[in-house]
């Protein structure tokens, strides 16, 4: 069974707006990571923050975590059309942090 | 090799038929994931590896399916007796713990004729 969900499941924006996807999980983690994939390819790693960790960032990614309502979000900064993807979050357990879950994911279009 | 690998690409397989789907971690990766994808969802988790140790095969939906990795590298996900309902892109990834990054292969999509 699935750990997280993300929404919103779809999310269409103009290129150089922000997009900004949320993930909720069930159980304790070590772990939680934000995966991109394009259509009819693998998943590529993106980020990922650790439990006690509350915000990253990565060039125009920046993750924030919290744990106490066992959430997160993705923010993608002036966005581009490249950026056009799925984005998934995914757990893992907290008592086992090799064992990653992923949600059904969030579709990101942006238009040029 | 560079990345994971996964063959074949793209499977047809006729209901009733047997299809071997195989995964060729990055080399050193002690973790291996199958995961299996349908048509717009998030992929839902098959099994897990550490080294050949199948530590976790929760996932796996019916006993048609059987996974190995007998030398702790190479693993192969058989599907017996396929049927429609297993028509989907199986995914493998590897990871090195403890890092928990997963790197992914292209999948094989199967089609279920």
């Amino acid at each position: 069974s699935q750990q997280g969900e993300e929404d919103p499941q779809a999310l269409s924006i103009q290129e150089g707006e922000n997009a900004t996807m949320n993930c909720s999980y069930k159980t304790s983690i070590n772990n939680l990571q934000w995966y991109r994939q394009n259509s009819g390819r693998g998943l590529v790693h993106l980020i990922l923050i650790r439990s006690n960790e509350r915000e990253k960032h990565s060039g125009r990614l920046r993750v924030t975590l919290d744990t106490s309502k066992k959430s997160s979000s993705l923010l993608i900064t002036a966005s581009r059309a490249a950026d056009t993807a799925s984005y998934f979050c995914a757990t893992d357990f907290a008592y086992n942090n090799n064992d990653m879950r992923f949600g059904a994911g969030t579709r990101l279009t942006v238009k040029p | 090799g560079a990345g994971v690998s996964q063959s074949p690409r793209y499977k047809v397989a006729k209901r009733g038929q047997d299809v071997a789907l195989r995964c060729d971690p990055i080399s050193g990766h002690v973790s291996l994931f199958w995961y299996q994808q349908a048509l717009g969802q998030g992929p839902e988790f098959l099994t897990y590896f550490q080294n050949e140790a199948q530590l976790d095969k929760s996932g796996l939906p019916s006993d048609r399916f059987f996974a190995e990795r007998p030398e702790g590298s190479v693993s192969t996900l058989k599907i017996q007796r396929t049927q429609q309902e297993d028509s989907a892109v199986y995914l493998c990834a590897s990871s090195l713990p403890p890092a928990p990054e997963a790197f992914f292969g292209q999948g094989t999509r199967l089609t279920v004729v």
